[in-house]
């Protein structure tokens, strides 16, 4: 079946520790997106990439990074510059209309 | 400033009854509106979406929507609430002008049907 998969869902870190969200998708969409949700604040855009090789900054990009070497593929890394990783991250890629397809979520935790 | 209020941070209906989840916008031009729906520790689902023509629009699991330019309202309706419809609904909206494809998103409304 077609969809968004991210991996993994549960994933805890230390302090310091970089961390990488895999994401994966099978729709043949070309724009790719990574959103990070906290309780009450709603979603707030990390990084987009509309084309293979080419990325943009969202509202919140300090402390992460990410690449887009494959159509398919927009992994996430979580740096130890990022003051308050403990979130919930979604991935999601986008029809020409703009209409998102999210993946099921990766829940960080910093121990 | 380009935005989206959803003013209710909860909604709570009995089942069988009608429910309303309030959402309006400000954007300039016309804009591409939606609606997403979100169950606990899970990814948000793709309810329904308007772009342009008729101002009520038909989803998926029996929700709709009516687009009102006057009010700039995009309210979203079931006309019998399930207590499975218990969830986090999001409102978002998207620009037209230019290429980028970033949505703005309204904080959410927490939808609880009371059995």
């Amino acid at each position: 079946d077609g969809g968004i998969t991210q991996s993994p869902k549960y994933l805890f870190r230390k302090e310091g520790q970089n961390v990488t969200l895999s994401c994966e998708q099978n729709l043949n969409h070309d724009a790719m997106y990574w959103y990070r949700q906290d309780p009450g604040q709603g979603l707030r855009l990390i990084y987009y990439s509309q084309i293979v090789n080419d990325f943009q900054k969202g509202d919140i990009a300090e402390g992460y990074s990410v690449s887009r070497e494959k159509k398919e593929s927009f992994p996430l890394t979580v740096t130890s510059a990022q003051k308050n990783p403990t979130a919930f991250y979604l991935c999601a890629s986008s029809l020409q209309t703009g209409e998102l397809f999210f993946g099921e979520g990766s829940r960080l935790t910093v121990l | 400033a380009q935005s989206v209020a959803q003013p209710e941070d909860q909604v709570n209906v009995a089942e069988g009854n009608p429910l309303t989840v309030k959402c309006t916008y400000s954007v300039s031009g016309n804009p591409y509106l939606f609606w997403y729906v979100q169950y606990p520790n899970r990814g948000l689902q793709f309810l329904l979406k308007y772009i342009t023509g008729d101002n009520l629009v038909k989803g998926s699991y029996g929700f709709e929507a009516e687009f009102n330019k006057s009010q700039t309202s995009f309210h979203l309706k079931k006309p019998s609430a399930l207590v499975s419809d218990s969830a986090l609904y999001f409102c978002a909206v998207r620009d037209i002008p230019g290429n980028n494809r970033k949505l703005i998103w309204g904080l959410g409304t927490s939808l609880a049907v009371n059995p």
